[in-house]
């Protein structure tokens, strides 16, 4: 089955401790990226990365960061995480190039991250 | 860059009456412009699109308008069920390939039984 799969989904964590959440794809994308959605904000990107080495960052990047050495992978991380940071986390895939739909974007089930 | 956005932020509506949203993008380069569904505790999910080469795209019960010239697109959707109560979002990019998405801050769609 075609997906993106994002883990954990749900974590609780506290100020300062290093985390991580990953994300992998299994359609081959170029583009991969990374939201938070936020009650009122609607869906902001945080990074995204055209392929792999290759990242850039969203409209929100302060206090993530994010990786692409392998294709299907694009973990984010937090280095020194803060309650700011409480939200929920959605990656997102897609093609660049191609047929009809390679604009279409598919994204993860989630991450609701709190931080306290 | 782009700036999407959305109106009204809530709408409710009796089962089988129609539903209307609309969004409004700033970035006349824009091209692309997809509508995506977000259920409770999932991800969006892309429900339909439309490029700016034509005005109107249908798919059973949902549609979507253009409006290049007002710079504006709406979603349609008729005969509402209770499955269709969800977060909608709409969203507009500059075309294909490496051109980012830019969202709309969502609408929350409300199906009366």
């Amino acid at each position: 089955e075609a997906q993106v799969t994002q883990n954990p989904r749900y974590l609780i964590t506290v100020t300062g401790k290093k985390l991580t959440v990953t994300c992998s794809q299994n359609m081959n994308h170029e583009y991969m990226s990374w939201y938070r959605q936020d009650p009122g904000l609607g869906l902001r990107q945080i990074y995204y990365s055209m392929n792999v080495e290759v990242t850039d960052k969203g409209d929100v990047p302060e206090g993530y960061k994010v990786s692409r050495k392998e294709k299907r992978n694009f973990p984010l991380i937090l280095e020194s995480p803060s309650p700011n940071q409480t939200s929920l986390y959605f990656c997102a895939s897609r093609r660049t190039s191609g047929g009809a739909r390679y604009n279409e974007q598919f994204f993860g089930p989630g991450t609701r991250l709190t931080v306290l | 860059g782009e700036n999407v956005e959305q109106h009204p932020s809530t709408l409710s509506v009796q089962e089988g009456d129609s539903a209307v949203i609309k969004c409004t993008y700033s970035d006349s380069a824009s091209n692309y412009f997809p509508w995506y569904k977000q259920e409770l505790g999932k991800g969006p999910q892309l429900i339909i699109d439309i490029r700016s080469n034509v005005g109107e795209k249908k798919d059973q019960r949902i549609a979507v308008t253009l409006n290049k010239t007002a710079k504006h697109f709406s979603l349609h959707i008729t005969e509402t069920q209770p499955e269709d109560s969800a977060v909608y979002f709409c969203a507009a990019s500059r075309g294909y390939g490496n051109n980012r998405l830019a969202f709309g801050k969502g609408n929350q769609v409300v199906v009366i039984p």
